[in-house]
């Protein structure tokens, strides 16, 4: 069965340093994969998703992550923090065999910046 | 942009009430999914239905039904709300084309007494 482990709940980081969010997923077969933000009070935004093309993946507002299949992860980074990326992150990932679009979510990662 | 919509932001029933959720997407899509959201386990799925009057079990079905009439909504309902039912509820649709991803309404936050 496929899962996705987040290796954090929480995250401080100071605005200007990187951040590193970590995401270790197991699947027998190579998965799609997806970071999520949630704002406070606001929905899910897709921040960037691997679909085996480049290992290492470019999103929105910074971020990126690399997918290492040898150690299973999929880890979201960003060079320099801002604080208005304290939000909540999820790692996913989508099942290469299914019936249907589902996708699996890891628990949440909530970052925080402090000033 | 894709806009999902929800017709509560906060909701708040008693104990053997039966609640409705509505979702609504303006982009033709032809899957439309209904979450829960819990501190700590991320988002379950619940339902999803990939056509009109189609639906499917998600991993927690179990206490809630959904209906689809139109394509563009896609509704949530607890027969009889109960405590453990307190969550927060997203909406999220998808279509056939474009990809994998996902899009999320704002959350309806339901709190049952």
């Amino acid at each position: 069965a496929q899962s996705v482990t987040q290796l954090d709940s929480h995250v401080s980081v100071s605005e200007g340093t990187p951040v590193l969010l970590r995401c270790n997923y197991s699947s027998s077969y190579s998965p799609s994969l997806f970071w999520y933000v949630q704002h406070p009070n606001k929905g899910l935004q897709l921040l960037l998703k691997y679909t085996s093309a480049a290992t290492l993946v470019k999103g929105i507002n910074g971020f990126e992550a690399e997918f290492k299949k040898s150690e299973t992860s999929f880890h979201l980074t960003k060079p320099s923090a801002h604080m208005s990326d304290a939000a909540e992150y999820f790692c996913v990932v989508r099942p290469p065999l299914g019936g249907y679009n589902k996708l699996i979510f890891g628990a949440g990662t909530r970052l925080a910046v402090h000033p | 942009d894709v806009k999902v919509t929800q017709s509560s932001r906060y909701l708040v029933k008693r104990t053997g009430e039966k609640v409705f959720l509505e979702c609504v997407q303006d982009m033709d899509h032809e899957n439309m999914f209904w979450y829960r959201q819990d501190p700590g386990l991320g988002l379950r799925l619940i339902y999803f239905s990939y056509d009109v009057k189609m639906k499917e079990k998600g991993d927690i079905p179990e206490g809630y039904s959904v209906s689809r009439e139109k394509k563009e909504r896609f509704s949530l309902i607890l027969e009889s709300a109960s405590t453990n039912q307190t969550s927060m509820y997203l909406c999220a649709s998808k279509g056939v084309a474009g990809g994998n991803e996902q899009f999320f309404g704002p959350g309806t936050r339901l709190t049952v007494l």
